[in-house]
């Protein structure tokens, strides 16, 4: 089955840097890449996804790139902010299961 | 704005107890999700749920899981024998159109097996 791996599991930046998190893959049948943000005690959100025939997609001050060759991909956050601090976990969907890295606890000091 | 909703929020039990977790998904969604995440560990995925049958599940979800939409709007997770290690948040999930698309959660039940 799908194996998904993601580093760091720990980031800390100062408010302003940027942030990059990376996962790589095992399935290549994966065709569509979520990243969550869980804050202490919620419920997962999605705050950005790529699909396999994208390299790259941007919202504001996320982006997320895909290297389909390389099975990676990837999640950047320019000029964070305090309230960017969580749990960010990536994500890989095959049919319909989808398989989470391990996260990557971001804090952001002001 | 729809969202996914779950009862109980915290479900205590007796090892060996059948417990029965509850969902609500967004009305006009048709592809429904159980995930488990044991706490300060990854979430991970036990089952999908589509057309009435199950259409993946993993490894976690062996013979003492079970699915059912028993009317139109409720989804459960049943476990017929808890373990201890079966105590982790159970999140429900629910998609317009299959698991390639954006997955709305719920906000979990936390399950604790004592």
């Amino acid at each position: 089955g799908e194996n998904v791996e993601q580093h760091p599991s720990t980031l800390s930046v100062q408010e302003g840097d940027s942030a990059v998190i990376k996962c790589t893959y095992s399935d290549s049948a994966s065709n569509y890449f979520p990243w969550y943000k869980q804050e202490l005690g919620k419920r997962p959100q999605l705050i950005i996804d790529i699909r396999s025939n994208v390299g790259e997609k941007k919202d504001q001050r996320i982006a997320v790139t895909l290297n389909k060759t390389a099975k990676h991909f990837s999640l950047h956050i320019t000029e964070t902010q305090p309230e960017d601090s969580a749990v960010y976990f990536c994500a890989a969907v095959g049919n319909n299961d989808m398989r989470f890295g391990a996260g990557t606890r971001l804090t952001v000091k002001p | 704005e729809p969202e996914v909703t779950q009862t109980p929020s915290h479900q205590v039990t007796q090892m060996g107890q059948e417990v029965i977790l509850r969902c609500v998904p967004i009305s006009n969604h048709l592809y429904f999700y159980w995930y488990r995440q044991i706490l300060g560990q990854k979430v991970e995925f036990l089952v999908s749920f589509y057309n009435n049958e199950i259409s993946e599940k993993s490894e976690i979800f062996d013979d003492q899981f079970s699915v059912e939409r028993p009317d139109g709007s409720n989804f459960t997770l049943k476990i017929r024998s808890t373990k201890l290690e079966d105590s982790a948040m159970y999140f429900c999930a629910s998609s317009t159109t299959g698991g390639r698309y954006e997955q709305f959660f719920g906000p979990g039940t936390r399950l604790t097996v004592l």
